[in-house]
C-alpha cells in the first residue's frame, strides 16, 4: 500500500513564525504535490515537485515555498506565517505515469496561525 | 483551461436511498482523466476510480456506479441504497493541460446520510 505521511495532524503557530510542514511517501513516486483545502473551494494547488531539486507553482504559490531534497521528502515551507494561511494543508504524491495520474494522499495538516 | 464544476455544495439523504452526485468538466485537450475521491470525516482523501477520455463505458463496483458522457462533458457518481458510512466530501477532479500531471479539482460535494 502507498503511504503518505505528513509530519503533525494539527499546529498551532504564531503569525510572523516561519512553518514547516512535512510530507514522506514511500513509493519511490517522481511526483508530489502540496494543496490547501478551505471550505467552499475545494483543494487548490500550492506546488508541485516532479522531481528531485525540482518545483513548479501551483494556482495559489504566494506566501510559500516548497523544498525537494531527496526523492520520498517534499516539504512546504511558510516563510512568514499570517492568518490567512489558516488552512488544511494536503500532500500528495504519484507515480508520474501518463496512464495513472493517480495521486496518492496524506491525511493532512490543520494549520491555525493565531 | 481546465475547469470542474460540482454544483451540489450539500446533499442529504436517508440511508438506503440512492444519490447522484454530478461532475461537469471543461476541457479543450482531446486525451484526460476524470476521477472522483472521497474524504471521510478523518480527512485522507480516497481515491474512488480514474476514467480516461477513449472509455466512456459506465463503471460499476459494487454500490457505486460512474456514468461518463462526452457528450455533455459530465462524470456523475450514482451510490446506490447509501449507508451512513457513504458520509463524506467527495471530489471530482480532472488531470491537467496537456497531459500534465496536476489535477484540477471542483468544490467538492458534502453527502450525509442519515440513519
Amino acid at each position: 500500500d502507498v503511504k503518505v505521511t505528513q509530519s503533525s495532524r494539527y499546529l498551532v503557530k504564531r503569525t510572523g513564525e516561519k512553518v514547516f510542514l512535512e510530507c514522506v511517501q514511500d513509493m519511490d513516486h517522481e511526483n508530489m504535490f502540496w494543496y490547501r483545502q478551505d471550505p467552499g473551494l475545494g483543494l487548490r494547488l500550492i506546488y508541485f515537485s516532479y522531481d528531485v531539486k525540482m518545483k513548479e507553482k501551483g494556482d495559489i504559490p504566494e506566501g510559500y515555498s516548497v523544498s525537494r531534497e531527496k526523492k520520498e521528502r517534499f516539504s512546504l515551507i511558510l516563510e512568514s506565517a499570517s492568518t490567512n494561511q489558516t488552512s488544511m494543508y494536503l500532500c500528495a504524491s504519484g507515480a508520474g505515469l501518463a496512464e495513472t495520474y493517480e495521486q496518492y494522499f496524506g491525511p493532512g495538516t490543520r494549520l491555525t496561525v493565531t | 483551461a481546465q475547469k470542474v464544476t460540482q454544483a451540489q455544495t450539500e446533499i442529504s439523504v436517508v440511508e438506503k436511498e440512492d444519490v447522484t452526485l454530478d461532475c461537469v468538466y471543461e476541457t479543450r485537450d482531446t486525451t484526460y482523466y476524470l476521477f472522483w475521491y472521497k474524504q471521510p470525516p478523518s480527512g485522507e482523501l480516497v481515491f474512488l476510480i480514474r476514467r480516461n477520455s477513449f472509455d466512456e463505458q459506465n463503471e460499476i463496483s459494487g454500490r457505486y456506479s460512474w456514468n461518463f458522457q462526452k457528450s455533455t462533458s459530465s462524470f456523475n457518481f450514482t451510490i446506490t441504497a447509501s449507508q451512513v458510512v457513504d458520509s463524506a466530501v467527495y471530489f471530482c477532479a480532472l488531470s491537467g493541460q496537456g497531459g500534465s500531471e496536476k489535477l484540477v479539482f471542483g468544490k467538492g460535494t458534502k453527502l450525509t446520510v442519515n440513519p
